[in-house]
């Protein structure tokens, strides 16, 4: 069974600061990942996927994650954090089943909550 | 193009009485799938459904719950005597025919469901 675990509920920054948000995996087969941002009482929306081409992958708003398969991680970083960034992040992979090709279910983490502040 | 639209945002009922949530999926996208996302927890996925099928229930519970996306018209999450414990976001997402395993799923703006 695939699984996705996200350390730490809750990460707090300084606005300018480094961003790290930990995502490790669980999978017997190439796994797919993705990270997606939930703000406040909104849906989610895909910040960046890796698919097995290169392992790191860029995204919107200046993020970015590195697939190490050795280490079984996806976690998702950002030079210098926005108080824009506050928000709810999700790492997600995307389960083994496959029906004809179609996309199928996405299993998530519990999720990190980033604050900045000031 | 319109993104994926659910309504309503936002549903109270109070116990035993019945739930329905809409979804319509982006123009072009075929699958549709349902998420639940409790207090303080990720999304869990729920059901995934193509146009008059329902591929995987596998996340639905075994009562209660039940959903549809016919020929015509939205996709509906139907919840049938509703006990507090239903309290949640829920949350649809969709996605085109040919997008795979590593294709974007993408997600509506959720219906938040308050049992009294």
């Amino acid at each position: 069974a695939q699984s996705v675990t996200q350390l730490g509920s809750h990460v707090s920054v300084s606005e300018g600061a480094l961003v790290l948000l930990r995502c490790n995996y669980s999978s017997s087969v190439p796994p797919y990942l993705f990270w997606y941002v939930q703000y406040p009482n909104q849906g989610l929306q895909l910040l960046l996927k890796y698919t097995s081409a290169a392992t790191l992958v860029k995204g919107i708003n200046g993020f970015e994650a590195e697939f190490k398969k050795s280490e079984t991680s996806f976690h998702l970083t950002k030079p210098s954090a926005h108080m824009s960034d506050a928000a709810e992040y999700f790492c997600a992979v995307s389960s083994l089943m496959n029906y004809g090709g179609a996309t199928n279910k996405l299993i998530f983490g519990t999720g990190t909550l980033l604050a900045v502040q000031p | 193009n319109a993104g994926v639209m659910q309504n309503p945002r936002h549903l109270v009922r109070r116990r035993g009485q019945e739930a329905r949530l809409r979804c319509s999926p982006m123009k072009g996208h075929s699958h549709v799938y349902w998420y639940r996302q409790l207090p303080e927890e990720g999304l869990k996925f729920m059901v995934y459904l193509q146009k008059e099928n329902i591929i995987d229930e596998s996340g639905m519970p075994k009562e209660r719950f039940s959903a549809e996306f016919p020929k015509e018209g939205p996709s509906i999450l139907r919840i049938q005597q509703v006990v507090r414990g239903d309290s949640a976001a829920y949350f649809c997402a969709s996605s085109p025919q040919t997008s795979g395993r590593s294709g974007e799923q993408f997600f509506g703006p959720g219906t938040r469901l308050t049992v009294l």
